[in-house]
């Protein structure tokens, strides 16, 4: 059993530069979350999804865009990449939204802007 | 924003010894969770409290729920090298549009000392 898959581990943008990461769990969640991890600051939420379809915005979204076309995948967009993107990035998925429901982490991608 | 405050960020101890961090907030949690994540990995759930002035064991870890859920603390006994990390808070508020989606802590670093 997989869990969540993150792709790639490791990134180097140029600046204006534009990528995708992506994410996958086959533990058939309906929600799945990006976050951002920066030295001293927890997880900032990006975005997430609560199904196939269905994306919204958390806390952090400029810069970013996402898709969910299906239960399995909810990749990452990053256009015109900035210094300030430069962080880890964790995917995570669960089974439902509330209740305590915990959260499965992917083991991130590390991505720098220079 | 609501904000939740976690410390101290950083802790350097010696084996044996014992530890509390501790996750606040002016808010009331309707559930508050506790990851711990190793380096180049993702956060894994250690427990999940959701009633106010629960109690959870986990073998030398100890999780309070505060009476008001608005805090929670971790207490580590007789810690060994094993235990180093990264400790995050994440609370679920309740009610209003942050219902169901986890803000979490800046982190506690923890090096246990051989």
């Amino acid at each position: 059993n997989a869990g969540v898959t993150q792709t790639p581990k490791f990134r180097i943008l140029k600046i204006g530069q534009s990528m995708t990461l992506q994410c996958a769990q086959d533990m058939n969640h309906n929600y799945m979350y990006w976050y951002r991890q920066d030295p001293g600051m927890g997880l900032k939420l990006i975005y997430y999804s609560v199904g196939a379809g269905i994306t919204d915005k958390g806390e952090v979204p400029n810069g970013y865009n996402v898709s969910r076309s299906t239960t399995e995948d909810f990749p990452l967009r990053l256009e015109l990449a900035a210094p300030s993107q430069t962080s880890v990035y964790f995917c995570a998925s669960s089974y439902s939204q509330g209740n305590g429901s915990p959260l499965h982490f992917g083991n991130g991608t590390r991505l720098t802007v220079t | 924003t609501q904000l939740l405050e976690q410390s101290p960020q950083f802790l350097s101890i010696q084996e044996g010894e014992n530890l509390t961090v501790y996750c606040n907030s002016s808010s009331v949690f309707s559930s508050l969770q506790w990851y711990r994540q190793e380096p180049g990995e993702g956060p894994v759930l250690l427990v999940t409290v959701v009633t106010g002035g629960e109690v959870k064991k986990l073998k030398r870890l100890t999780f309070q729920f505060g009476d008001a859920r608005k805090d929670s603390s971790l207490h580590i006994t007789a810690a060994q090298p094993g235990d180093t990390g990264l400790y995050l808070c994440a609370g679920e508020y309740a009610g209003g549009t942050s219902y169901g989606k986890l803000t979490f802590g800046q982190g506690t670093i923890l090096t246990v000392h051989p």
